[in-house]
């Protein structure tokens, strides 16, 4: 089936540092989407991207939707301690597969104050 | 954000036991899941309904039974589990439709612990 590789595994950063996580598949998405989790609760969806090569930003974060459709990058600049969490990115594939949503396995984001 | 509730948030519970968990969108979506999230892995799919008719059993054992009696609800019954069902249980909805964009909308999830 179809898999996504998320990296990396966990950060540690200090506050105000910036930043970045991705993800990539071995097969091509037509949607990509982060979430973001906070500990004891569900996700909750950061950003939705559509379009290959789109660039979305949702206050200090960012994602783009490669070219290839088979990749997709998060950014957060100047972290701050709520920005803890572990990060998810997901991708659908369409066609049959309304529906699904394939899940990267988290990048645990902490950030030292 | 309460457009999806779990219910209970926590449940212990032995191995013969049977328990049901509940969840409920009010987003008006028209297709719901059920995800498992166990410690080092990604989530798992385990059921999807649209339109309340089942649509994916991604090869869950039978001691999980799903049951959608509308679009805005969604149990899972749980009967003789076993310790490695221990997980945190997700369910999540969306608007699924030609063209649409299926974003999922997450609960909080049920905290389940099989001794």
């Amino acid at each position: 089936g179809q898999q996504l590789n998320q990296s990396p595994q966990s950060m540690f950063i200090q506050e105000g540092e910036d930043v970045s996580m991705n993800c990539t598949s071995s097969s091509i998405f037509n949607t990509w989407l982060w979430y973001k989790q906070d500990p004891g609760e569900g996700p909750v969806l950061l950003i939705a991207l559509y379009k290959a090569g789109e660039l979305t930003s949702n206050g200090r974060l960012t994602a783009q939707f490669g070219i290839t459709r088979k990749d997709s990058f998060l950014n957060i600049s100047a972290s701050i301690p709520s920005d803890v969490g572990i990060y998810f990115c997901a991708g659908q594939s369409g066609g049959t597969s309304y529906g699904k949503l394939t899940f990267g396995q988290g990048t645990i984001l902490t950030v030292h104050p | 954000e309460t457009g999806v509730t779990q219910t209970p948030r926590h449940l212990v519970m032995g191995m013969t036991n049977k328990k049901s968990l509940k969840c409920e969108q009010h987003l008006g979506h028209n297709a719901m899941y059920w995800y498992k999230q166990s410690a080092k892995k990604p989530l798992e799919l385990m059921f999807v309904y649209n339109f309340k008719e089942q649509t994916e059993n991604n090869s869950v054992p039978s001691r999980f039974s799903p049951e959608c009696p509308n679009s805005s609800h969604l149990f899972l019954h749980l009967h003789t589990l076993q310790p490695e069902d221990s997980a945190l249980y997700l369910c999540a909805s969306s608007q699924v439709a030609s063209g649409a964009n299926n974003e999922q909308f997450f609960g909080p999830g049920t905290r389940l612990t099989v001794l």
